[in-house]
């Protein structure tokens, strides 16, 4: 089955360190997109790549950083920068145009900062 | 600047009645408009979509409609079910002016549906 895996589900992290979250996809889609997500602030883009070997910042960069080696991959590193990391983060992929089929999400990572 | 808006943070329907959730726009570009659907601590899942040269569109319980002349679009469930209890999310879809394409998601409306 194609899909979108994102690892951990869960991750603690202590103050100072960086931590890099795994985002996997088998669907063959061009763009990877990832959001956080917090309460009452619905999905803010962090970081979008449209084909391999490039990205752009979304509306809330600093602080993280990624890449996109592979087509299949597209993962996120939360640097000690970003001031408040604790958040839920989500991966997604999508056709180019998204059009009527949109996007397909991972099931998230819980990033606590502890 | 909001371009995609959702003005309800929270909804309560009676099962078995219609769940009427409400989305309002501001860019004119927008060519397709979605509806995701997530439960905690998961991630969201589509749901129906329309393109901007429908006005309606329906999925079994699921119905969209598109009022362009308002910038509007609702999402209407009918009969309404516990299991779908969740936060809704309206999004759309357009070209951005680096030539990528990307949703734009509202900020989420908690619907719970009360047995």
């Amino acid at each position: 089955d194609g899909g979108i895996t994102q690892s951990p589900k869960y991750l603690f992290r202590k103050e100072g360190q960086n931590v890099t979250l795994s985002c996997e996809q088998n669907l063959n889609h061009d763009a990877m997109y990832w959001y956080r997500q917090d309460p009452g602030q619905g999905l803010r883009l962090i970081y979008y790549s449209q084909i391999v070997n490039d990205f752009q910042k979304g509306d809330i960069a600093e602080g993280y950083s990624v890449s996109r080696e592979k087509k299949e991959s597209f993962p996120l590193t939360v640097t000690s920068a970003q001031k408040n990391p604790t958040a839920f983060y989500l991966c997604a992929s999508s056709r180019r145009p998204t059009g009527r089929q949109g996007y397909t999400f991972g099931s998230g990572t819980r990033l606590t900062v502890v | 600047d909001q371009q995609v808006k959702q003005n309800s943070p929270s909804l309560s329907v009676q099962e078995g009645r219609i769940s009427i959730l409400n989305c309002d726009y501001t860019n004119s570009m927008f060519d397709y408009f979605l509806w995701y659907k997530k439960y905690p601590a998961e991630g969201p899942t589509f749901l129906i979509s329309i393109s901007s040269i429908k006005d309606k569109n329906e999925d079994g319980r699921f119905t969209v409609f598109l009022n362009k002349s308002a910038k509007h679009l609702s999402l209407h469930i009918v009969p309404s079910q516990p299991g779908d209890s969740a936060v809704y999310f309206c999004a759309a879809s357009a070209v951005s002016g680096a030539g990528s394409y990307q949703l734009t998601f509202g900020k989420g409306t908690k619907l719970s549906v009360i047995p």
